[in-house]
C-alpha cells in the first residue's frame, strides 16, 4: 500500500558525477512524470512517460535521461550533474483517462 | 507556453479566518486541480474539477471551476494551524496536450494561532 515512493530522499553529489533518482509506484498507473521544484519557478516538468518504453520531453529536459522498462519504475538520471540541477525532484503518476496526478515525497538533491 | 496566474503569492491570517485564492489563465482548460504541499513533502491532491461551473467541497475546502473555463478559486473556511502550506492550482487540456498539467506558482498560507 506504499503508493508512490522515491529514493533516495536526500542526496549530495559533486559536479560531474552521474546520479540516478528512483521512482516506484504500486498502482499500475500508465503515466509517470518527473518534476523539479525551485523557488520562483514552481513545478517544472522534466520528462514523462505514457507507458513502458514510451517517454517524452517536458519543459526542462536538458541534462536528464529517463527510461521505463517496467510500468512501475521510472528512474531519472543526471548524466553529469551541475550545480544548476540542485533542486527538489518529484515523481508523480496517474492512470489513463484522468488528470489527477499523485506525487511522491520528493528527493532533495544538492550538487556541490 | 501556457501560464497560470495564481494569487495571492502569500497570505498571513489568524486562526478561524476564511481564506480565498484563485488561478486565472488566458487559455481554456478541461480540468482544474488543487493541491496542498506541506514542508518536506510532495503535493497532495485536494480537489479535482471537471465541469465548467462545477462547485465541489471537501470538508472545509470549496473549489469552483469558472464558467469561462479560464479560472478557478479555492476557499478554506475557519482556518486552523494545520492548514499551513503551499496551495497549488493545476490545469489540463486533454491527452492531445501530452498528458501534461500546468501548475500555478503557489500560494503560501501561514495561519497564526
Amino acid at each position: 500500500d506504499a503508493g508512490i515512493t522515491q529514493s533516495p530522499r536526500y542526496k549530495i553529489t559533486e559536479t560531474g558525477r552521474q546520479v540516478t533518482l528512483m521512482c516506484h509506484q504500486t498502482w499500475s498507473h500508465s503515466y509517470m512524470f518527473w518534476y523539479r521544484q525551485d523557488l520562483g519557478h514552481g513545478l517544472r516538468l522534466i520528462y514523462y512517460s505514457a507507458a513502458a518504453d514510451i517517454t517524452d520531453k517536458g519543459e526542462v529536459p536538458d541534462g536528464y535521461v529517463v527510461s521505463r522498462s517496467k510500468t512501475e519504475n521510472f528512474p531519472l538520471t543526471l548524466e553529469s550533474a551541475t550545480r544548476s540541477q540542485t533542486s527538489v525532484y518529484f515523481c508523480a503518476s496517474r492512470g489513463f483517462g484522468i488528470y489527477e496526478q499523485y506525487f511522491g515525497p520528493g528527493t532533495r538533491l544538492t550538487v556541490t | 507556453g501556457q501560464q497560470l496566474n495564481q494569487s495571492p503569492q502569500s497570505m498571513f491570517i489568524q486562526e478561524g479566518e476564511d481564506v480565498s485564492m484563485n488561478c486565472t489563465s488566458s487559455s481554456i482548460f478541461n480540468t482544474w486541480l488543487w493541491y496542498k504541499q506541506e514542508p518536506g513533502e510532495g503535493p497532495v491532491l485536494l480537489i479535482a474539477l471537471y465541469k465548467a461551473g462545477e462547485l465541489t467541497s471537501n470538508g472545509r475546502l470549496t473549489a469552483q471551476f469558472g464558467i469561462t473555463r479560464k479560472d478557478s478559486f479555492l476557499n478554506i473556511s475557519a482556518s486552523i494551524p494545520s492548514d499551513v502550506g503551499i496551495y497549488f492550482c493545476a490545469s489540463g487540456r486533454g491527452e492531445t496536450s501530452g498528458s501534461r498539467l500546468t501548475f500555478g506558482e503557489g500560494t503560501q498560507l501561514t495561519v497564526n494561532p
